[in-house]
């Protein structure tokens, strides 16, 4: 079992839709993110969860809206997207701490497509 | 000003030979500094970490870290056609801030 999973890995919606992507990590870390990569920019931060609570809001748009139950699964809520938006969303975890932050554990991503 | 700014390549190195990767910053305070690997449609991979002035490294791959100059660089010996892959580097922006910046990314291709 991978370390970092993502669900869908793949997802078409329209502008008008409502989706969720899914992230579960097996790797006991206490820290989750989320990014958005897109061609030519670098990786975007978007969100950072520690400890269950959201500590990083990167000014995203409100139509992401990020969801974190527990220490082990994030959700990524999707509602009336842009075209623009379309990219790979990439989820990571860490453990917690100033030394491990940047030891980011990616999953596989959920390439988004907004028609 | 980009942040954390390398050269987009791509990069075209015989195999065998070695690769030189570059990435410079512009935060004086930065602490963390790190290389990810990216193969194409897949997602990053750390593949070093370097905290302190000097060399640092790890089979075939060494990482130099310059705080006074901010640049930091990856040498990947002995290249392998398997090394080919967009490399990209990190930096935690100023201490006790965890947020991770990373640079665009360069496009390496081991030549065989």
């Amino acid at each position: 079992e991978t370390g970092v999973t993502q669900t869908p890995r793949h997802l078409v919606m329209g502008m008008t839709n409502k989706k969720s992507l899914k992230c579960e990590q097996h790797l006991g870390h206490n820290a989750m993110y989320w990014y958005k990569q897109s061609a030519k920019k670098p990786l975007e931060l978007m969100f950072v969860y520690s400890l269950e609570e959201r500590v990083e809001n990167n000014s995203v748009p409100s139509r992401f809206s990020p969801e974190c139950p527990n220490s082990s699964h994030l959700f990524l809520h999707l509602h009336t997207l842009q075209p623009e938006d379309s990219a790979l969303y990439l989820c990571a975890s860490s453990q917690d701490g100033l030394d491990m932050a940047g030891e980011l554990f990616f999953g596989e991503g959920s390439r988004l497509t907004v028609l | 000003q980009k942040e954390v700014e390398q050269n987009s390549g791509p990069l075209s190195v015989p195999e065998g030979a070695i690769a030189s990767l570059n990435c410079t910053y512009s935060d004086r305070v930065s602490q963390s500094f790190f290389w990810y690997r990216q193969y194409s449609g897949k997602s990053p991979e750390l593949i070093m970490s370097i905290y302190s002035n000097g060399d640092k490294e790890d089979g075939r791959f060494t990482a130099q870290l310059n705080k006074a100059s901010q640049y930091v660089s990856l040498l990947i010996r002995d290249s392998q056609p398997s090394d080919s892959a967009t490399y990209l580097c990190a930096v935690t922006s100023s201490f006790g801030n965890e947020k991770l910046t990373f640079g665009t990314g360069t496009r390496l291709t081991i030549i065989p």
